[in-house]
């Protein structure tokens, strides 16, 4: 079964500065897709950004961007120019071809003025 | 487009009653889930389906029940309420294996007293 770690329970990071949260995963499959939800305090889960496994580009997203290391199943978010409404927890998540999607336990960001 | 509409939005419950919670989407999405989410943990899945009259059971079923006679709906049962199924509960939809991960709906915040 695909497991998804994210390892780092709480982060902080000051207004304007870069910060990474880390995830690991694993899989046995070759062609399966990443994403990074985050879901503020209104309980809403949003879509941040998602990698597709056979792409050995990294997505970016404006101020968010992501390091794939296929190799090292690993799947981390970098978050630049940190605002307060990045404030939330974020979810990494994996799923392979029309299968459902397994998340990790999440990473609250809290971000200071 | 309204996307994933959920109802209700909180409910509090007194043991051993029973509720549905309704979940609709408008997009012709096959697949739907349901998920909770236990205060500061990931998603676990509950139950999914494929497509109308198709369901499975995800990673933690017990206590639930689901139907999927449309394809626009996919109410979720609870019989006999426990305190063990307080959490907040979403309901997402997707295209069958795409890379556009889930629509997910606002959530409800069940509460067993």
């Amino acid at each position: 079964a695909q497991t998804v770690t994210q390892s780092q329970p709480e982060m902080s990071v000051q207004e304007a500065e870069t910060v990474t949260l880390s995830c690991t995963y694993d899989t046995s499959e070759s062609d399966y897709y990443l994403f990074w939800y985050k879901q503020p305090p209104s309980r809403q889960m949003i879509l941040v950004i998602r990698q597709e496994a056979y792409k050995q580009q990294n997505a970016t997203e404006n101020r968010f961007s992501v390091n794939f290391q296929k190799a090292a199943k690993s799947f981390s978010l970098k978050i630049s120019d940190s605002q307060l409404g990045d404030a939330a927890m974020y979810f990494c998540a994996y799923r392979r071809y029309g299968n459902k999607l397994v998340f990790g336990a999440g990473t609250i960001l809290r971000v200071k003025s | 487009n309204a996307g994933v509409t959920q109802t209700p939005k909180f409910r509090i419950l007194k043991i051993g009653q029973s509720m549905t919670l309704q979940c609709t989407q408008d997009m012709n999405h096959n697949y739907m889930y349901w998920y909770r989410q236990d205060p500061g943990m990931g998603l676990k899945l509950i139950y999914y389906s494929v497509g109308a009259g198709i369901t499975d059971k995800g990673e933690v079923p017990n206590g639930y029940n689901v139907s999927r006679s449309t394809t626009e709906d996919f109410p979720l049962r609870l019989e006999l309420a426990a305190p063990s199924q307080t959490s907040v509960y979403f309901c997402a939809s997707s295209q069958s294996g795409t890379a556009d991960g889930y629509t997910f709906g606002s959530g409800t915040r069940l509460t067993v007293v």
